[in-house]
């Protein structure tokens, strides 16, 4: 089982509608979730980080985390042309004495006009 | 959040070649750099983490000796491809930070 996963997509999306992008992970010790933002040939842009359980707004962005469920959800409300590219899940184990974070395969985003 | 620069952006080289990459942190003291490759349409894979003023620790499956890492300073990571081969081509990026990492613009090698 791999640590982080996403599902690979494409998801695409109607503009103006909710963009829904999921992602689980096995490490029951995970304490910090991270979503980044790639665009095709550039590297990743973080967009939110989400600690605790419950939704984390930012703008058009909200970030849900599950602990129990051990999942962590973005939702991107009023999709945008501009956010078409691969969303990364990225999460990090506390207690080790170090800051890796572990990435999933990503979820590649395309937003409909 | 930390501002990063790499240099270069985009490297082509000649197979057996060695090539220096350059991680700079602009505005954030960085005691730990990480070092990412990332080949065409996968994730990003960690390779090591550069520890200032001491040995990088390396993934596992990661030549140490292939990719020397440096971390002089507090602002400085540079990683070094040796006998660079056409399968060493990748997307290689840095990142910097504290619980939250912040990546470098990237730099793409090319080995022909």
């Amino acid at each position: 089982q791999k640590e982080v996963e996403q599902n690979s997509g494409p998801l695409s999306v109607p503009e103006g509608a909710i963009a829904s992008l999921n992602c689980t992970y096995s490490d029951r010790g995970s304490q910090s979730f991270f979503w980044y933002r790639q665009y095709s040939g550039k590297s990743p842009e973080l967009i939110m980080s989400i600690y605790s359980n419950g939704d984390k707004e930012d703008g058009r962005f909200t970030a849900q985390l599950n602990k129990a469920s051990q999942y962590v959800s973005l939702l991107i409300r009023d999709s945008q042309p501009s956010d078409s590219a691969t969303y990364l899940c990225a999460v990090r184990v506390l207690g080790f004495g170090n800051e890796k974070l572990t990435f999933g395969t990503g979820t590649r985003l395309t937003i409909i006009p | 959040g930390a501002v990063v620069s790499q240099h270069p952006s985009r490297v082509i080289c000649k197979s057996g070649t060695s090539v220096k990459i350059e991680c700079r942190s602009l505005d954030f003291q960085a005691t730990t750099m990480f070092w990412y490759r990332q080949f065409p349409k996968q994730s990003l894979m960690l390779m090591a983490t550069s520890n200032e003023g001491s040995k990088a620790t390396y993934e596992q499956g990661v030549e140490k000796d292939k990719f020397l890492i440096n971390h002089a300073s507090l602002t400085l990571s540079t990683l070094t491809v040796t006998s660079a081969h056409p399968e060493d081509s990748s997307f290689y990026i840095c990142s910097v930070g504290g619980n939250e990492q912040f990546f470098g613009p990237g730099t793409r090698l090319t080995v022909l």
